[in-house]
């Protein structure tokens, strides 16, 4: 079946613009996370929904920073009044449930100029 | 909450060498350890996990060690070839919710 499936895959923009990152997670996965991945760093995590709830926001960097999934499928991650610092891969994964095989999506590369 | 330590973060071996990757966990009670390769440009992708009820797990050349005691876990590449050349990640569950993702080992495999 389809896997996850992230849009737009590249995204440039200027400081101070607001983007939207969008994820379709596999149909029937509860549970959707979303990373950020500097260059050649390691995952850094920031958000993740069960259901359409989101228990644990504690790794949003700032307010700048929102998500939010309806209809317990697609998500989306707005970053407002972006900085030259969220300059990143920004992944989206899902699992059937809580605490299971996440599997990822490709990601959208974000340049904020 | 969960703190995942991975060692080393660079490893280098020579092709058709076996190399160790080792990560460490600090929830006694995280059951869940999964096992991401990461090519250059794409998306990480579960090569191999285990669960706590086991010590080890082979899939071809790849082998996953538990130690539940000492908690820590270690993946394990035999006969390496060129495309095993990729960044690797560890993790263990938070609270049976999140991930706790490694700070990966960059492995290359020279020819």
């Amino acid at each position: 079946g389809a896997g996850v499936s992230q849009s737009p895959s590249n995204k440039v923009t200027e400081k101070g613009k607001d983007v939207e990152l969008r994820c379709d997670p596999i149909s029937g996965h509860t549970a959707l996370y979303w990373y950020r991945q500097s260059l050649g760093q390691g995952l850094e995590f920031l958000i993740y929904f069960q259901g359409n709830s989101a228990p644990d926001k504690s790794g949003l960097p700032s307010d700048r920073f929102s998500a939010e999934r309806t209809g317990g499928s697609v998500s989306t991650l707005t970053i407002q009044r972006t900085q030259q610092e969220d300059s990143a891969v920004y992944l989206c994964a899902s699992s059937y449930q809580v605490g299971e095989t996440q599997y990822f999506g490709p990601g959208t590369r974000l340049l904020v100029l | 909450g969960e703190n995942v330590e991975q060692h080393p973060s660079t490893l280098s071996v020579q092709e058709g060498d076996s190399a160790v990757i080792k990560c460490t966990y600090s929830d006694s009670a995280s059951n869940y350890f999964p096992w991401y390769k990461q090519e250059l440009g794409k998306r990480p992708q579960l090569i191999i996990d285990i669960r706590s009820n086991v010590g080890e797990k082979k899939d071809q050349r790849i082998a996953v060690t538990l130690n539940k005691t000492a908690k820590h876990f270690s993946l394990h590449i035999t006969e390496t070839q060129p495309e095993d050349s990729a960044v690797y990640f560890c993790a263990a569950p938070q609270g049976a919710q999140k991930l706790v993702f490694g700070q990966g080992t960059r492995l290359t495999i020279n020819p």
